[in-house]
């Protein structure tokens, strides 16, 4: 088990250009959580996945955001027309549910997007 | 609303006990939990502590939870440099899975 991975670690970009992340969960962990953490604060929860369904959304995810998790195991988060406002680090975590809940959440290592 | 609240910095001394304090608004909490953050690393679950207990201890961490009062407390016994970190406080309320982190409080160790 090599936990939760991220792709790309650091991500420079220009304003306006698209950028894509990827998090591989643990193998075993059917739910998977973005959440972006800026400067100073603590995690944000932006959406998260049961498999390949996407059950909840932030108002933080504007339409400029995307996520996918197209066969229910690793999952991409897309932002277009990047603005300076979306420099942050994008972390990703995964879970699995027992007993109905799941409340161990591991995180990955998180892509620090700086948009310029 | 669902919102949690930290003291910004700690600093103790190498050797003492440190206590980092936690306050939440949403009494619907069902699992609260205690991260903590290196610089350029991720974020590593410490504890956590289901809201029907009081406390639970792990090694040098102990967690104290009041609810009445919605204060989590986190307890390093014997702290030490590699403690230093950002730890957060965070909370699962019963109708989401996803965590309300707080602002995360620095502790800083002093020789």
């Amino acid at each position: 088990d090599t936990g939760v991975s991220q792709d790309p670690r650091h991500k420079i970009t220009k304003r306006g250009q698209n950028v894509t992340f990827r998090c591989d969960p643990i193998s075993e962990h059917n739910r998977l959580y973005w959440y972006r953490q800026t400067l100073g604060q603590g995690p944000e929860f932006l959406t998260y996945f049961q498999n390949e369904a996407q059950l909840e959304k932030s108002r933080l995810l504007s339409d400029r955001f995307s996520a996918e998790r197209p066969k229910g195991s690793f999952s991409t988060l897309e932002i277009q027309r990047t603005e300076q406002g979306d420099s942050a680090m994008y972390l990703c975590a995964s879970s699995f549910p027992s007993g109905g809940a799941s409340y161990e959440q591991y995180f990955g290592p998180g892509t620090r997007l700086t948009v310029t | 609303g669902e919102d949690v609240e930290q003291s910004l910095f700690l600093s103790v001394r190498e050797g003492d006990s440190s206590v980092i304090n936690c306050t939440y608004t949403d009494s619907s909490s069902t699992y609260l939990y205690w991260y903590k953050q290196e610089p350029g690393a991720g974020l590593q679950l410490l504890t956590y502590i289901f809201s029907n207990m009081d406390m639970k201890q792990d090694q040098r961490l102990t967690v104290l939870l009041n609810k009445k009062d919605k204060h989590l407390s986190l307890r390093i016994a014997d702290t030490q440099t590699g403690d230093s970190a950002i730890y957060f406080c965070a909370v699962m309320y019963s109708s989401a899975s996803k965590i309300i982190f707080g602002s995360g409080t620095r502790l800083s160790i002093r020789p």
